[in-house]
């Protein structure tokens, strides 16, 4: 069965870092672009991060830009975000998504569970 | 940045009712639209895509239509299970948005 499954969030102080985890299973990892989507508590999804298969393609949502980092390890079936300068705004629930291809149109066919962001002090 | 903006952002309605929830873009966007609904607690799950391709195993009540700049789902009789939040995505461009949803609750 085609599986993500998220972890590393937590609490964290305004001003900290947090890495986040998506680990892949039962479908070629390394042959889809991955991305991150985030939903604060209460509100709507926010796509904020998108890596292609081979990791070479990057792009962020403005607001995370210059403070995020996202890549992978086709080695272990593994994407990540490195989350620094953490803000109270970047609350939320975190999901990773596997980005399907048909023709020329994109879409998120698999989404993991979702792993809690907290900032706070 | 391209804006999606869904109406109604709530919807009351009955079991077995037709209903139709409408995106709509701030530039054009072909069909390259998605569909998505989520459950309380739950992640989203792929509804359709392409604006008007359902996805695989998603029940045929649901359908999609539109292109360029307005977009619409509809449900052809309310199920129960049917009660949830729906977003729309586009596809065309980075950054990739969201819409702000429309919650669809039990009348």
């Amino acid at each position: 069965e085609k599986e993500l499954l998220e972890s590393g969030g937590g609490l964290v102080s305004p001003g900290g870092s947090l890495r986040l985890s998506c680990v892949a299973s039962g479908f070629n990892f390394n042959s889809y672009a991955m991305n991150w989507v985030r939903q604060a508590p209460g509100k709507g999804l926010e796509w904020i991060a998108s890596l292609s298969d081979v990791g070479g393609t990057k792009n962020y949502v403005d607001s995370v830009e210059g403070r995020f980092t996202i890549s992978r390890d086709n080695s272990v079936n593994t994407m990540y975000l490195q989350m620094n300068y953490l803000t109270v705004e970047d609350t939320a629930m975190y999901f990773c998504a596997k980005r399907a291809v048909r023709g020329n149109y994109w879409f998120f066919d698999l989404w993991g569970r979702g792993t809690q962001v907290t900032v706070s002090s | 940045d391209i804006q999606l903006t869904q109406s109604p952002p709530f919807l009351s309605a009955s079991v077995g009712d037709r209903v139709s929830l409408t995106c709509r873009a701030s530039q054009a966007i072909s069909t390259y639209l998605a569909w998505y609904q989520q459950k309380p607690g739950q992640a989203p799950r792929l509804l359709i895509y392409a604006s008007t391709t359902l996805q695989n195993g998603v029940p045929s009540r649901f359908s999609g239509s539109g292109s360029g700049t307005l977009f619409t789902l509809t449900i052809s009789s309310l199920q129960p299970e049917d009660f949830a939040v729906y977003y729309c995505q586009q596809l065309n461009s980075y950054p990739l948005t969201f819409g702000g949803g429309t919650k669809v609750e039990i009348k």
